[in-house]
Parts: structure tokens; sequence; C-alpha cells
């Protein structure tokens, strides 16, 4: 079946750690997103990829990283400059521009 | 003002209660509508899908756009417990940057 993975469902990050959030997608997709979900705070955008070897800055890029070498896949790295990375993450995926999404079923970020 | 506008909640109604969720825009150049169901610590799954105005029915749900009024709503009939979600709107404004979404109305159906 189709559908896209995100992978770890949980994930612990120390104080000036990176940690990478993978993402991967075999619905044959050209554009994939990274969004953060906080309470209260909808999804807000953090990076985009509409084509394999380039991708884009969202609203909230500062303290995040991002690569999209192959077409399935576009992971994303929370960086020691991100001071508030505790959240919800949810990759997502669109055949274009007038599509709807199919989102994974997220990373939950936590810093002890 | 922002560009989707969405009523947080919480709703809360009886099963089997007649459900109503609203989104208004601003941006006129909206075309395409949907409306995303999220349960909690999950992904967003689509659920309906609508161009330009008018209604569209799938089973219990039926969106409604009106483009005049910028208001879109989504109704649920024969509320179950299962239909206990937050439910999101968005469009896509034509941008690369994908789809504008509202922050989401959480509801809850009493059984």
């Amino acid at each position: 079946d189709g559908g896209i993975t995100q992978s770890p469902k949980y994930l612990f990050r120390k104080e000036g750690q990176n940690v990478t959030l993978s993402c991967e997608q075999n619905l044959n997709h050209d554009a994939m997103y990274w969004y953060r979900q906080d309470p209260g705070q909808g999804l807000r955008l953090i990076y985009y990829s509409q084509i394999v070897n380039d991708f884009q800055k969202g609203d909230i890029a500062e303290g995040y990283s991002v690569s999209r070498e192959k077409k399935e896949s576009f992971p994303l790295t929370v960086t020691s400059a991100q001071k508030n990375p505790t959240a919800f993450y949810l990759c997502a995926s669109s055949a274009g521009i007038n599509y709807g999404y199919t989102f994974g079923s997220g990373t939950r970020l936590t810093v002890v | 003002q922002k560009e989707v506008e969405q009523d947080p909640g919480p709703l809360s109604v009886p099963e089997g209660a007649i459900v109503s969720l609203n989104c208004t825009y601003s941006n006129s150049a909206f075309q395409y509508f949907m409306w995303y169901r999220q349960y909690s610590r999950k992904g967003p799954e689509l659920l309906m899908y609508t161009y330009s105005s008018g209604n569209k029915e799938d089973g219990r749900f039926t969106a409604q756009v009106d483009k005049s009024s910028k208001y879109i709503s989504l109704f649920i009939r024969d509320s179950q417990p299962s239909d206990s979600a937050t439910y999101l709107c968005a469009m896509p404004g034509g941008g690369a940057d994908g789809l504008t979404f509202g922050k989401g109305t959480h509801l809850i159906i009493q059984p």
C-alpha cells in the first residue's frame, strides 16, 4: 500500500544535541512538507520541497535543516539552535499545488 | 487579518446530533477547499475535497462552500463518538508553499 512513513514515533533530545526525523513516501509525489504542531497553534510550515535537490524555508525554519536527495525521502534535522523543539512534527506529501496532502503519523519530540 | 479563521472549540455535542463546523477565509483566489480530520496523536487525514461553490456529500458528511461570503462548512449527520477529533479546513493558495490551514476545531461527541 502507498503511504508516508515517519520515524521514530517518539524521540527524546538532550540539550545541545541535533536529532534527525525521518520521512519516507512511496506515493511518487513530487512535493513534500514538514510542519510543526503545538497546542493552540495549528500547523506551522517549517520547510517544503517541490522537487529533488531543491527546498525552501517555511514560516518557522530557524533552527531546522532538511535535505532532499531522493524523491522518496525528506529528513528533518532539529539542531541545537532550535530553542524550543518540544512539539509534534508532521511530514506530508502531495501530487501538486491544488491537491490534498497525505500526512504521516507524526513524531513527538521531547527535550529532556 | 489571518487568511483562514476557525473556531478552536472545544465543541461538545450529544451523540446523534448534527454538527456544523465552519471556516472563514480572506483570500478570494482560493478555489479548492478541503477538510481534514485529526485524531489525537495522529496525522491529519483528508476527509472532504470540494471545488468552488456548492455542496458535496459523502455518507454522513456534507461540505458546503459559499465563495460570495468566503465561508465554508462541514456538516456531520448522526454524529458518533468516533467522530470526536480535531477538524481542520485547508485551502491551496496557488503558491509553492502549499496549503493554508485553519487552526482546527476540537469536536467532542458525548455518548
